[in-house]
């Protein structure tokens, strides 16, 4: 059974490096995945993607083992801004199944 | 670039009417569309896969004469929730992909429905 999980909620201070865990054990070789930012009210807003190893772009980085069982995404220096949901998307084949979400509560 | 829009954002209707959400990608043609229901505090549920210029392909327990779906350009989607009823309420969310980056959703900004 396809299944992404990650954590309920993690809190953390403005400045701090946040990692979140994603786990999909039933990954396959060609299924990407993808995180996502959710405030209340609005459409989800892509943040990264990846396949393999370590994937940065210029607001987040994402890291994926060699077994690609698991992947972290990893926000440097986080804001209150940075205070939302955070969604672990994997397409298992045709199959999209999203994570819970992680709630990311950030304080000053 | 990959921008989705939906329209109407919120909309508050009666039991047993129709409503009907428009879903566009503005600056790309997007052969694939996707459907999301949104309910307070839980994750994103697919609702149905939209293919342009053929039927929508719907998730287990999702009926599909409830929910219309239709494909009939590279830009827009619209779904219907035909008879709403007050359990119908919910977040609804569109996403596109892109032709070049068949790998990612790019989502639009969502639909607050109401049914009373």
């Amino acid at each position: 059974l396809a299944k992404t999980t990650q954590p309920i909620s993690m809190d953390s201070y403005e400045g701090q490096e946040v990692n979140i865990t994603c786990s999909h054990n039933n990954i396959a070789t060609n299924d990407y995945i993808t995180w996502y930012q959710q405030f209340p009210s609005q459409g989800p807003r892509f943040i990264i993607q990846g396949y393999k190893t370590k994937v940065t772009n210029e607001v987040a980085s994402l890291f994926i083992p060699a077994d690609r069982k698991s992947s972290t995404l990893s926000l440097p220096r986080v804001s209150l801004s940075d205070t939302a949901v955070y969604y672990c998307l994997v397409e298992y084949g045709n199959k999209l199944v999203f994570g819970a979400g992680t709630i990311l509560r950030v304080k000053s | 670039g990959a921008v989705v829009s939906q329209h109407p954002s919120w909309v508050i209707c009666k039991s047993g009417t129709s409503v009907k959400i428009e879903c566009r990608s503005l600056d790309f043609q997007a052969t694939t569309m996707f459907w999301y229901r949104q309910f307070p505090k839980q994750s994103l549920m697919l609702m149905a896969t939209s293919n342009e210029g053929s039927k929508a392909t719907y998730e287990q327990g999702v009926e599909k004469d409830k929910f219309l779906i239709n494909h009939a350009s590279l830009t827009l989607s619209t779904l219907t929730v035909t008879s709403a009823h007050p359990e119908d309420s919910s977040f609804y969310i569109c996403s596109a992909r892109t032709p070049l980056a068949q790998e990612t959703q790019y989502f639009g900004p969502g639909t607050r429905l109401l049914v009373l």
